[in-house]
C-alpha cells in the first residue's frame, strides 16, 4: 500500500522556468510533510517541509503547497537552475511516528 | 556532508550469504534509522533505534536484524541473502527519540546479491 505517491517519474524543465513536482498521500493521519533532494551517489538531503496547519511554506526559490482536502502537496522551484537536477522525494509522517513514509521520487532535469 | 557515515559503500556477495552494514550517526544524534531503496522504489523504512533501544519496526524481514551499540553506531545484519535483497541501504540519524523535523542521511551502502 503506497501511502505517498509521486506519479511522475520524471520531469524536464528549461532553466529559468518553474518546476512543479507533485505528491499525493492517502493517510489522513499524516500531519507533517517534507521534500528531500537526492543527487547520484549521495544520500537524500532535506529541502523544505510543511506542517498540516499551514498551506504554504517558502524558502528562497522553493515553495511547498499543501492542499489537505485533496491530500496533495506540490513543490515549486522558481527559477529552476541546472544544479536543481536531481531526484526529489516527497515524505510524510504523523506527529507521534518516528518514521518517514517516502514516495518513489521524481527525477527533475533542468536543461539549458 | 551530512555527518552520517556508512560502510561499506559497495558490497557484492552471493545468495545465501550474510553481510553487515555499519552506520555512524552524526555527533550527538541518539536516533538511527535504516531504510531500504530497491530499484525505482521509494525509501522503505526498516527500523529505528534510539539510544540503544529499538523504537519502531517497519517492513523488515526476519532474515534482517539490527542493533545500536553503546557508542551509538548501528549495524544492519542481512542473512540468507536473496537476489531481491539487492538495494541501496540508507542510514539516517536525528537528535531525539521521535521525529523532530528532518533526518540526516548517509550516502548509503549499495548491496548487490548475485
Amino acid at each position: 500500500d503506497q501511502q505517498v505517491k509521486q506519479n511522475s517519474p520524471s520531469l524536464s524543465v528549461q532553466e529559468g522556468r518553474i518546476s512543479i513536482l507533485n505528491c499525493d498521500y492517502t493517510n489522513s493521519m499524516f500531519d507533517y510533510f517534507l521534500w528531500y533532494k537526492k543527487y547520484p551517489a549521495e544520500g537524500p538531503t532535506f529541502l523544505i517541509s510543511i506542517s498540516s496547519i499551514k498551506d504554504k511554506n517558502e524558502d528562497g526559490r522553493f515553495t511547498v503547497f499543501l492542499n489537505k482536502s485533496a491530500k496533495h502537496l506540490s513543490l515549486h522551484i522558481v527559477p529552476s537552475q541546472p544544479g536543481d537536477s536531481a531526484v526529489y522525494f516527497c515524505a510524510a509522517t504523523t506527529g507521534t511516528a518516528s518514521k518517514l513514509t517516502f514516495g518513489t521520487g521524481t527525477r527533475l532535469q533542468v536543461t539549458l | 556532508d551530512s555527518g552520517v557515515t556508512q560502510t561499506p559503500k559497495h558490497l557484492i556477495t552471493a545468495t545465501g550469504q550474510r553481510v553487515t552494514l555499519r552506520c555512524s550517526p552524526r555527533s550527538g544524534d541518539l536516533s538511527v534509522y535504516w531504510y531500504q531503496q530497491s530499484l525505482d522504489q521509494g525509501l522503505q523504512f526498516l527500523i529505528h533505534y534510539y539510544n540503544g533501544e529499538e523504537r519502531a519496526k517497519g517492513n523488515i524481514l526476519e532474515r534482517f536484524s539490527a542493533q545500536q551499540f553503546p557508542d551509538l553506531h548501528s549495524e544492519l545484519n542481512l542473512s540468507s541473502l536473496e537476489l531481491g535483497d539487492s538495494a541501496l541501504y540508507f542510514c539516517a540519524s536525528s537528535p531525539g527519540q521521535g521525529f523532530s523535523g528532518e533526518l540526516f542521511f548517509g550516502e548509503g551502502s549499495r548491496l548487490t546479491v548475485l
